[in-house]
């Protein structure tokens, strides 16, 4: 069965605080996306990876294929941060294209003033 | 750009009823993929259109069905609604390539279907 968990499923920190949220996954995949959920439902693609780490303001994300791991890191956190992140996959398929993502349950991440 | 767009905002149906839900995908893209979401999990991946034929699909029956017009836009219907279905629906677009290549999925804000 494909499967995609995360941790942790809730966070509280302190503004300031380094964040990181962790993706693992059970088969091989095409590319790994990290998701930012905001109460009321929009979901805003953050970053995605099929090898190595990107880097995007205070957010970096880093993936490793052997192990089928990925880390998303948030420096310098602050209350705007707060949401729910979401790991998705794309599992391999030969078809090609853009295809259907299998998510996490994510992560609901709140950070205090 | 408006990206990607999605109507009704909200809607409340009774059981036994049948929907339909629209998405326009974001300006350039010919790829549109449904996602039903519920109440504090992560999405589920319903189908996915491309060239005004489904795709792929996930793990749900045949009352969800779908259409892609030439335009790209598409519906997401479901019929004989159940208590189960009232859910967050997501659409997402982006644009279908060759084998081997990724696209960034762009998602719409949803619409909330409750089913009383």
């Amino acid at each position: 069965k494909n499967e995609v968990e995360q941790s942790p499923q809730n966070l509280t920190a302190q503004e300031g605080e380094f964040i990181t949220i962790n993706c693992s996954y059970s088969v091989g995949i095409s590319a790994l996306h990290w998701l930012q959920q905001h109460p009321g439902g929009g979901i805003v693609s953050l970053f995605m990876l099929s090898s190595g780490k990107k880097k995007h303001g205070r957010l970096i994300a880093t993936i490793n294929i052997q192990e089928k791991h990925s880390s998303l890191h948030i420096t310098a956190s602050h209350p705007r941060d707060s949401a729910v992140y979401i790991c998705a996959v794309q599992f391999s398929y030969s078809g090609g294209g853009a295809d259907g993502l299998t998510f996490g349950k994510g992560t609901h991440l709140i950070i205090q003033p | 750009d408006a990206g990607v767009t999605q109507s009704p905002t909200h809607l409340i149906k009774t059981r036994g009823q049948q929907v339909t839900l629209r998405c326009s995908p974001k300006s350039g893209h010919d790829t549109v993929s449904w996602y039903q979401q519920a109440l504090g999990q992560g999405p589920q991946f319903i189908f996915q259109y491309y060239e005004e034929e489904e795709r792929q699909r996930g793990n749900f029956p045949d009352r969800f069905s779908g259409h892609q017009f030439p335009n790209y836009s598409s519906e997401l219907n479901v019929n004989a609604l159940l208590l189960g279905d009232s859910a967050l629906y997501l659409c997402a677009s982006s644009l279908g390539v060759l084998a081997g290549y990724q696209e960034t999925q762009y998602f719409g804000p949803g619409t909330r279907l409750l089913v009383l």
